[in-house]
């Protein structure tokens, strides 16, 4: 099976502009995830989708959005860039590994905010 | 405030030797704990996993512990190889799955260098 692709993988942007990033999941796959790295904070939780709907959310201000279309592919979007955002962000497709569920990440996008 | 904790940012180890990379947690709500394994621009990559009803997990060369009195977990890599020098995180869920009311969360990872 293919893995999790996200387009693009590298993004320059200026504060103020807004970006949307894209994250198709593996095939079969209907729950995404979302997650912003950054050296300070690690790994951080945005929100995680099912079925065209977000089910949880992360701490982070409503600039950060998302959604998820009927194929399972999913985009965030962020507004009003500010530097702080400059990150790697990536998305994780939820499926099985035994009998568990396990989150399986893509190789991100990195976000540089000038 | 840090729920899941990797108190050393890098660890080095001889090649052939083991490897044990700990992990402490706070919150007793975590039922599934997660190691990712994460090269440069890459994305993590899942290694292993154990809900909270067992205390070890075992997937070859891997192996975790999970000590739910004391709120720590380790993994153990044996032998160690020049390819399992890379980030390890920690991650940890409150749902019982892959993903929690508030996703995974994660620790900051331990550098893992693996000398020849």
């Amino acid at each position: 099976k293919a893995g999790v692709t996200q387009t693009p993988r590298y993004l320059i942007k200026t504060r103020g502009q807004q970006v949307t990033l894209s994250c198709s999941p593996i095939s079969g796959h209907r729950s995404v995830s979302w997650y912003q790295q950054t050296p300070g904070q690690g790994l951080q939780f945005l929100f995680e989708y099912f079925s065209e709907t977000q089910r949880n959310k992360g701490n982070f201000p409503g600039r950060f959005s998302g959604r998820q279309f009927s194929n399972s592919r999913s985009e965030m979007n962020v507004s009003t860039l500010e530097l702080g955002d400059s990150a790697l962000y990536l998305c994780a497709s939820i499926g099985w590994a035994g009998r568990q569920e396990t989150q399986y990440f893509g190789p991100g996008t990195r976000l540089l905010v000038l | 405030d840090q729920q899941v904790k990797q108190n050393s940012p890098s660890l080095s180890v001889q090649e052939g030797r083991i490897s044990i990379l700990n992990c402490d947690y706070t919150n007793s709500m975590f039922d599934y704990f997660l190691w990712y394994k994460k090269y440069p621009a890459e994305g993590p990559t899942f290694l292993i996993s154990i809900s909270s009803i067992k205390d070890k997990n075992e997937d070859g060369r891997f192996t975790v512990f999970l000590n739910k009195s004391a709120k720590h977990l380790s993994l153990h890599i044996v032998p160690s190889q020049p390819g399992d020098s890379a980030v390890y995180f920690c991650a940890a869920s409150a749902r019982g799955s892959g993903g929690g009311a508030d996703g995974l969360t994660f620790g900051k990872g331990t550098h893992l260098i693996i000398q020849p």
